[in-house]
Parts: C-alpha cells; structure tokens; sequence
C-alpha cells in the first residue's frame, strides 16, 4: 500500500527557508494530487497547498507568497519550501495524497529558533 | 478565508451517539460534497473517517456516519468506545478551490 515518509531538518532559523521532501512509496506520484498540511504544537491544521504531478498547483491565500511546491516524478518524491519562516512556522508538518487527504506521512516537526 | 466552526468540545458515555457539526459557508461546505472527517489521536497523524459528505473509507467502522444540511455537516458516532476519545477535525473544499479545516473537536467519552 502507499506510504509516504517526511524528511528534512527539524531545526530552521528565523527569516530562512524551511524545506522539506516526501517520499512516495508502493505507488506512483503521478495520476493523484499530493498536499502538505501542517499543525502548530496543540493546535488545529491548517492546509499549506496542493500540486498536482503535472505541475498545476494551489496554495492557501495566507501563505501562498512564501511557498513553493515541486515535484520529482523520477525519484518519487516532492517537496516543499516555506521562505521566511517565523516562530509562527513551527509546526508539525505532514505530507498527504489529496484524495479526501486519505493517505498521510507520518510528520516531521519543524522548529523555528535561533 | 476563515476555518470552518466546530464545537470545542463534546462528550459522551460508552454505549451513547455524539454528533460533531461543521459549519461553513454557501462557499465551501454548502456548496460542495468534498466535505471530510478526519480522527486524530495524541501523537498521530489524522485518520480520514469520512469522505464526500457520508461515504466510509474501507476499515472504518460503520458507527461513524456523516451528513449534510445547507452550510453545516455533521459526524455522528454511535455506540461510543472508549476508544474514540480523540481530537476530530472537519475540511472542506472551497469555491477558491483551496481547502479549509475546521478548528477542531476534543471529544471525551465519560
């Protein structure tokens, strides 16, 4: 079955850019749309953005000018780039197959702090 | 675009049927059936329950149902288990064809 596995640093500092890839495995990237979704420490989620493996993407209005969503059909993966982050940016982040977000990463937790 | 509005907080006792709602707008959860429940226990990642409104993914059990009047979905669970104490969240898509969660729900069975 699908699973997919976040990784990337877990400590970023203010005004850098966070970034962090997704592993796709027993199925392909392509043919679905994948979305990153994230989770402040004892709080609510909060979608990020979603991309489909042909390149059409969304994001969410309160971030759409700091994030930046790719993907790398041959290795399976995609990836995500937050700029600028703040305090406000730590999060646990989770990368999710955008059919109804039925399949999810584990999550990774990102802090922002000098 | 704001989150979409669910109660803080509901409980239960073992045996009983909660239900959560969802309220939205003519935008988002009125206006379409991607309308989802998603259970998220402490430490996990959410577990989708119910997608397009009131359809069951495949393993979930059929105590959780879901349905939809105007701009407010609801879960219900009956026969509360205690295993069901978790954190609920609803989600929508939106007329911006972006996605919009709910605040979320701690449901506790008493």
């Amino acid at each position: 079955q699908v699973q997919l596995q976040e990784s990337g640093p877990g400590l970023v500092k203010p005004s850098e850019t966070l970034s962090l890839t997704c592993t796709v495995s027993g199925g392909s990237i392509s043919s679905y749309y994948w979305s990153w979704i994230r989770q402040p420490p004892g709080k609510g989620l909060e979608w990020i953005g979603y991309f489909y493996y042909s390149g059409s993407t969304n994001y969410n209005p309160s971030l759409k000018s700091r994030v930046t969503l790719s993907v790398d059909t041959s290795k399976n993966q995609f990836s995500l780039k937050l700029s600028s982050v703040t305090a406000a940016d730590t999060a646990v982040y989770y990368c999710v197959r955008a059919e109804a977000f039925d399949i999810w990463g584990q999550g990774t937790m990102v802090t922002v702090s000098s | 675009q704001s989150a979409l509005t669910q109660p803080a907080s509901v409980s239960g006792s073992p045996g009983q049927s909660i239900t959560i709602s969802c309220t939205g707008t003519s935008s988002d959860v009125g206006g379409y059936i991607y309308v989802s429940w998603y259970q998220q226990h402490p430490g996990k990642a959410p577990k989708l329950m119910i997608y397009e409104v009131s359809n069951r993914p495949s393993g979930v059990s059929n105590r959780f149902s879901g349905s939809k009047s105007g701009n407010t979905a609801s879960l219900t669970i009956s026969g509360l288990q205690a295993e069901d104490e978790a954190d609920y969240y609803c989600s929508s898509y939106t007329s911006r064809s972006t996605v919009l969660f709910g605040g979320g729900t701690k449901l506790t069975v008493l």
